[in-house]
């Protein structure tokens, strides 16, 4: 079964610093994909990036990349020069998608990590 | 181009009352997934509808139940409601249901409360 494991339930930086948020990913599938959300006080998640399983290069978004190293089965994301707005509840999700697999199209998330970037 | 809508976007039900929520896509997408978030905590998966049928469901009671319509919009159905239904409802779509990279984007949630 997948599972998705954020060990950090909260991070501070300091403004215009940069920060690493922590995801390790279990499945058993080849085949997935690997994302990371946003969500602000609202309620609202926001999609930052994704990462493919068989993806050769760690993805980036701007000022968000991803840390993907598939042998420890983690996919952290970095944000570089942290922002005021960046203060929120991050969440890492993954999805398996090989056809074979019977829990293909599913979606599981971590219990997230809060943000609190300080000016 | 509008993005995923929810509806309504609060909601005060008792116990034993049913409820139904409401999500239109975004434009161009065919799938939709729904989600119940608890306070503190990361989304859980409730099931996904592709072509009008549920493709794929996490482990909720059948007390949880859906629709999809030709328009792709879809409903939630929760029957029988309990004080531990009170949560966030998400409702995510995207462009095709197991396709690498077809990512989600989320609409605002529901907040339900059962008292």
């Amino acid at each position: 079964a997948q599972k998705i494991t954020q060990t950090q339930p909260g991070m501070f930086v300091q403004e215009k610093e940069a920060v690493t948020l922590d995801c390790t990913y279990d499945t058993s599938d080849p085949s997935y994909g690997l994302f990371w959300y946003k969500q602000p006080s609202s309620g609202e998640m926001i999609f930052l990036i994704y990462q493919g399983s068989y993806d050769q290069q760690n993805a980036t978004e701007g000022r968000y990349s991803l840390n993907f190293q598939k042998a420890r089965k983690s996919a952290n994301l970095v944000i570089s020069a942290s922002q005021l707005g960046d203060s929120a509840m991050y969440f890492c999700a993954m999805r398996e998608t090989a056809r074979s697999n019977t829990n293909a199209g599913k979606s599981t998330f971590g219990d997230g990590t809060t943000l609190t970037v300080k000016p | 181009d509008a993005g995923v809508t929810q509806s309504p976007t609060h909601l005060i039900k008792t116990r034993g009352q049913q409820v139904t929520l409401r999500c239109s896509p975004k434009s161009g997408h065919d799938t939709v997934s729904w989600y119940q978030q608890a306070l503190g905590q990361g989304p859980q998966f409730i099931f996904q509808y592709y072509e009008e049928e549920e493709r794929q469901r996490g482990n909720f009671p059948d007390r949880f139940s859906g629709h999809q319509f030709p328009n792709y919009s879809s409903e939630l159905n929760v029957n029988a409601l309990l004080l531990g239904d009170s949560a966030l409802y998400l409702c995510a779509s995207s462009p095709g249901w197991t396709g690498v990279g077809e990512t989600q984007y989320f609409g605002p949630g529901t907040r339900l409360l059962v008292l």
